[in-house]
């Protein structure tokens, strides 16, 4: 699988959006990006996944650059229960098993 | 209902013991994965596996192996156990139905060898 680049860390204030960007460079066509998080102490949880259009689900969404090299997790209104690690990955496809970056450790501040 | 569990919790044992960490799945799943979290936190998948086929992680010591007695479970058995085998196993589940896309974890075993 390709490789994802994340940043190590950020902050954000409770009730306000945040943007988790991701970089893919080296993506190819037919990889999906996934996107899981880990609150402390539990197993990873699936959040989204998408191709090449944005896509929106009750948790999240997902905006993909054009030529799909980075991509963007957007929480609209991080609460205290979002702090994670959150994970970018990329699949080649659905029998794939993951690969675990570092991911981004969200910090939420009340 | 917990759809993906593990037993035990967590697991204290010596080094060159063997021992066993449990994973069941009531999602009607019919792939199966262990990944392993290390202190530094990154996950690494250590195996997949279905009623056809096993994958497994080239990295993997051949001292683990996972057993299906059926598809609902997927238990890891450790043999000769070291050190550096502490670390939280997670048991994760893929369907190939609507969430075929996502998989399901458990909640992890802290294994911790002395």
């Amino acid at each position: 699988d390709a490789k994802t680049t994340q940043p190590n860390s950020m902050e954000s204030n409770e009730e306000e959006p945040v943007h988790l960007p991701c970089n893919h460079s080296t993506i190819s066509g037919t990889d999906y990006i996934h996107w899981y998080r880990q609150l402390p102490s539990q197993g990873p949880e699936y959040v989204i996944h998408g191709l090449t259009s944005n896509v929106n689900n009750r948790m999240a969404s997902l905006a993909i650059a054009e030529d799909r090299k980075s991509s963007t997790l957007i929480l609209h209104r991080a609460t205290l229960r979002d702090a994670a690690v959150y994970y970018c990955i990329l699949r080649r496809n659905a029998g794939n098993m993951l690969t675990f970056g570092g991911g981004t450790r969200l910090m939420v501040k009340p | 209902d917990t759809a993906v569990s593990q037993t035990p919790k967590y697991l204290v044992t010596q080094m060159g013991n063997d021992k066993s960490i449990k994973c069941e799945q009531n999602l009607g799943h019919d792939t199966m994965y262990w990944y392993k979290q290390d202190s530094k936190k990154f996950l690494k998948i250590m195996f997949s596996y279905n009623n056809k086929e096993l994958i497994i992680n080239e990295t993997v010591p051949n001292r683990f192996s996972p057993k299906s007695p059926d598809k609902a479970h997927l238990n890891l058995h450790i043999n000769s156990l070291e050190l550096g085998d502490s670390a939280v196993y997670f048991c994760a589940s893929r369907g190939l139905t609507r969430t075929r896309n996502e998989q399901f974890f458990g909640p992890g075993t802290r294994l911790t060898v002395l």
